[in-house]
This record gives C-alpha cells, structure tokens and sequence, in this order.
C-alpha cells in the first residue's frame, strides 16, 4: 500500500522558518516527481513546489521562489520542504504528493500537515 | 484569481449529470494533460482524472473527463450524495513552469 506521510507543521511566528517532511512508503519513485501543494484556510488547492527524482529539476510559485527550498533524500525516501521568512499568507495545511506517470499527475497524496503562522 | 476558471458552484439532483468547466490558455490546457481532483473538506484530494480523460482504477465510471482546444470538462453522471464536495482541475503551464489549479468548484446535490 502506497502512504505518504507528512510531518513538521506547527505554530510559528512571522518571519520565522519551518521544515516539513514527507516520508513515501510501498512506492518505487522511478521516474516519479514529488510535489508539495497547500490549502489556506477557507481557500482552493495551490501548488507550491516539485522536484524531479533525480533532483535535477526543481520549481517552485511564484509566491515561495527564494523563500522555499525543496529537497530529497532517496535513499530515506523522503522529500522536505524547507520554509523561510514565513507570513500568514502561508499558513495553510500543507500536502505532499506523489508526480506519477513522470509527474503528470498526482496519484498518492499524505494527510496533511497545518502550518499556522502567527504571533 | 486563477489563471484557471472555474464555477465557483454547481448544483444538480441526484441521478442527474453535472457538467463542471475549466477554462485556460494555449500555455496550459492548450499544450498539456489535465488532471482533475475531488476534495472533501479535512481529507487529502483524490484523483479523479488523469491525462483529460483517463480514469484511475477505483474511481467510479460515472466520473469522466474532456479536453477541447483551451478548456476541458468534468461530467458526473446519475450524482449522488456522496459527491456533494469540490471539485479542482489542474494543469501544468509550460510559460509559467508552474502547476495551476482552478479555482475550485463546489458541487452540491439538491
């Protein structure tokens, strides 16, 4: 059974930084992407960053570029998102999402986990 | 405001079909796959529709999908009370190199 998990969310003030983690299990990534898409309170589904299996291909929104990093680790089957000078217009609950069929879509999603930025 | 519209409702009763839009560009619907996903507040969204039209296995074949030069369609046949939620496409924007999702719909069964 494919899972991914999510973790790393929480409380944090403005301009403060966060780093979430997405462990996959009973997956083979392949030639897989891993992407990150988020969810604000009240608000639609917005992409925010994906990275290419091998990690030669990264891209982010607009909103995240230069704040957000995200990386991977295959050999722990992990994929984190790395958060900097947050504001409130972040605060949203968070997904991590398997880029199937060469990251064309999203098949396998986690839970979620809720980023809150306030002070 | 997305670069992908939506409507922002919709509405049918049940055993009817409802017919959600997503409009783009010749950057994104016009040159790629769209995807559409169904989101129920509090869980993760589930893939409804890969590749315009393609269906993943598990998802009911009442669900299907369309794609016409910029915009692409989500039907619904014979809806139920169990689809009373949101309703995203999504699609890659090859100017952008960016995910877009629409705005969302939020289907409800009268």
């Amino acid at each position: 059974e494919v899972q991914l998990v999510e973790s790393g969310g929480g409380l944090v003030q403005p301009g403060g930084s966060l780093k979430l983690s997405c462990v996959a299990s009973g997956l083979d990534l392949g030639d897989d992407w891993m992407d990150w898409v988020r969810q604000a309170p009240g608000k639609g589904l917005e992409w925010v960053a994906n990275i290419k299996q091998d990690g030669s291909k990264r891209y982010y929104v607009a909103s995240v570029r230069g704040r957000f990093t995200i990386s991977l680790d295959n050999a722990k089957k992990s994929v984190y998102l790395q958060m900097n000078s947050l504001t409130g217009e972040d605060t949203a609950t968070y997904y991590c999402a398997r880029g199937a069929g060469g990251g064309w879509f999203w098949d396998s999603w986690g839970q979620g986990t809720l980023v809150t930025v306030s002070s | 405001q997305s670069v992908l519209t939506q409507p922002p409702s919709a509405s049918g009763t049940p055993g009817q079909r409802v017919t959600i839009s997503c409009s783009g560009s010749s950057s994104n619907i016009g040159s790629n796959a769209v995807t559409w996903y169904q989101k129920v507040p509090g869980t993760a969204p589930k893939l409804l529709i890969y590749s315009n039209d393609h269906r993943p296995s598990g998802v009911p074949d009442r669900f299907s999908g369309s794609k016409s030069g910029t915009s692409a369609s989500l039907a619904i046949s014979g809806i139920q009370s169990e689809d009373e939620t949101d309703y995203y496409c999504a699609v890659w924007d090859t100017n952008l190199n960016v995910w877009l999702f629409g705005g969302g719909t939020q289907l409800t069964v009268l």
